[in-house]
């Protein structure tokens, strides 16, 4: 069975300062895919970065950008720079090739202090 | 492309009533989903359609919930009869296929009084 977790469920950051989340995940299966999720309090989930886990490479998508660390089956998520407008939950996810099932884990909540 | 539709947005009821909850996928999506968000246990997958036919749905807590995918634009979660315990945020996501993001409504809050 897939798991995933989120150890951290709640954090804060000064204005313009980096986080960094973290994330786990359990999966038998050699290629699948992770994401992470930010659900501000307008409740839209909306996608903020995604990572093929066949590809070593880092994404990264402007201020957000993560570590993947295959052989520890970890996934974090760091903001730089970090905005007002980060403050909101983060979800990290995972979804392998052999169905299409969406794992998700508990969330972060992040804080970001003026 | 207007994103994955929901409605209501917000819904009140009392225990005992049917609640229909109505989803209206992004066009061309083949896979749709029915996720209920609560504090104590998170966002939780209830049952997944492809090609309009349910795949999934083990997630469904118990026969008084039941979904439709008549099509490939319109989805329903139906609760009947509803119970204070069923109150929560209830989402709908669509997706092009396997390891393809998800994109998601805005979903339907929902309280069972």
């Amino acid at each position: 069975a897939q798991t995933v977790t989120q150890s951290q469920p709640e954090m804060s950051v000064q204005e313009a300062e980096t986080v960094t989340l973290s994330c786990t995940y359990d999966t038998s299966e050699s290629n699948y895919y992770l994401f992470w999720y930010k659900q501000p309090p307008s409740r839209q989930m909306i996608l903020v970065i995604r990572q093929e886990a066949y590809k070593q490479q880092n994404a990264t998508e402007n201020r957000f950008s993560v570590n993947f660390q295959k052989a520890a089956k970890s996934f974090s998520l760091k903001i730089s720079d970090s905005q007002l407008g980060d403050t909101a939950m983060y979800f990290c996810a995972f979804t392998g090739n052999t169905g299409n099932q969406f794992y998700f884990g508990t969330g972060t909540s992040l804080t970001v202090i003026p | 492309d207007a994103g994955v539709i929901q409605s209501p947005r917000h819904e009140v009821t009392e225990m005992g009533q049917e609640v229909t909850l109505r989803c209206k996928p992004i066009s061309g999506h083949d896979y749709l989903f029915w996720y209920r968000q609560t504090m104590m246990r998170g966002l939780e997958l209830l049952i997944y359609f492809n090609n309009n036919v349910p795949i999934d749905d083990s997630g469904m807590p118990e026969d008084r919930f039941s979904a439709k995918m008549p099509n490939a634009s319109f989805s329903t979660l139906k609760i009947q009869p509803s119970e204070p315990r069923d109150s929560a945020v209830y989402f709908c996501a669509s997706s092009r296929g396997i390891s393809e993001k998800l994109f998601f409504g805005s979903g339907t809050q929902l309280s069972v009084l």
